[in-house]
């Protein structure tokens, strides 16, 4: 098993460009997340989903979009890019209902916007 | 929601001796509460995790405790070596509503001296 692939690994935007950051997982797990990582901050949550065609927010959702059609991939967009969200941006996933289960983390996309 | 303090922020010891790192929590929800470690430029990974029916867990040189009157809970890594040295991050995760989603503390970063 791959486990957990994001892509791309590095990218850098301009103000007000969008993206998308991709997300698979191959071990048929649930529950998927999106965290950004900054200095001195820990994780915080995106967005998480619990199965195909469910999503909901978590702490930090503004300026961002998910979607869930398949099991295996949940891709993350950037509506239009801003310095803020300079970041270091991880997707994990998780079996069952992923909150009482460990997380299984990419490896991380570094983002940089100018 | 729920919030988790971590400390301490930066942790310095002799390798060979002990480290005590702390996180406290808000939600008494919570009832599952994770550890993972993070070394420079790679992926969070899950070292041991604890749930509320349970006071401590070991695994080897590590263990965490959990005292749920008080909210908090603590990993101890005992005869620390070179290659402990990473970022420590403490999780607490609750079931209630949709709030099912780990909140993570901001974060250890633990040196072992040789």
């Amino acid at each position: 098993n791959a486990g957990v692939t994001q892509t791309p690994k590095f990218q850098v935007l301009k103000t007000g460009q969008s993206m998308t950051l991709q997300c698979a997982q191959d071990m048929n797990h649930e529950y998927m997340s999106w965290y950004r990582q900054d200095p001195g901050m820990g994780l915080r949550l995106i967005h998480y989903s619990v199965g195909a065609g469910i999503t909901d927010q978590g702490e930090v959702p503004n300026g961002y979009n998910v979607s869930r059609s398949t099991t295996e991939d949940f891709p993350l967009r950037l509506l239009s890019a801003a310095p803020s969200q300079t970041s270091v941006y991880f997707c994990a996933s998780s079996p069952g209902q992923g909150w009482n289960q460990p997380q299984h983390f990419g490896d991380g996309t570094r983002l940089s916007i100018l | 929601g729920e919030n988790v303090e971590q400390h301490p922020s930066t942790l310095s010891v002799q390798e060979g001796d002990s480290a005590v790192i702390k996180c406290t929590y808000s939600d008494s929800a919570s009832n599952y509460f994770p550890w993972y470690k993070q070394e420079l430029g790679k992926r969070p990974q899950l070292i041991i995790d604890i749930r509320s029916n349970v006071g401590e867990k070991k695994d080897q040189r590590i263990a965490v405790t959990l005292n749920k009157t008080a909210k908090h809970f603590s990993l101890h890594i005992t005869e620390t070596q070179p290659e402990d040295s990473a970022v420590y991050f403490c999780a607490a995760s609750h079931p209630s509503g949709s709030a099912r989603q780990l909140t993570f503390g901001s974060g250890t970063q633990l040196t072992v001296l040789p």
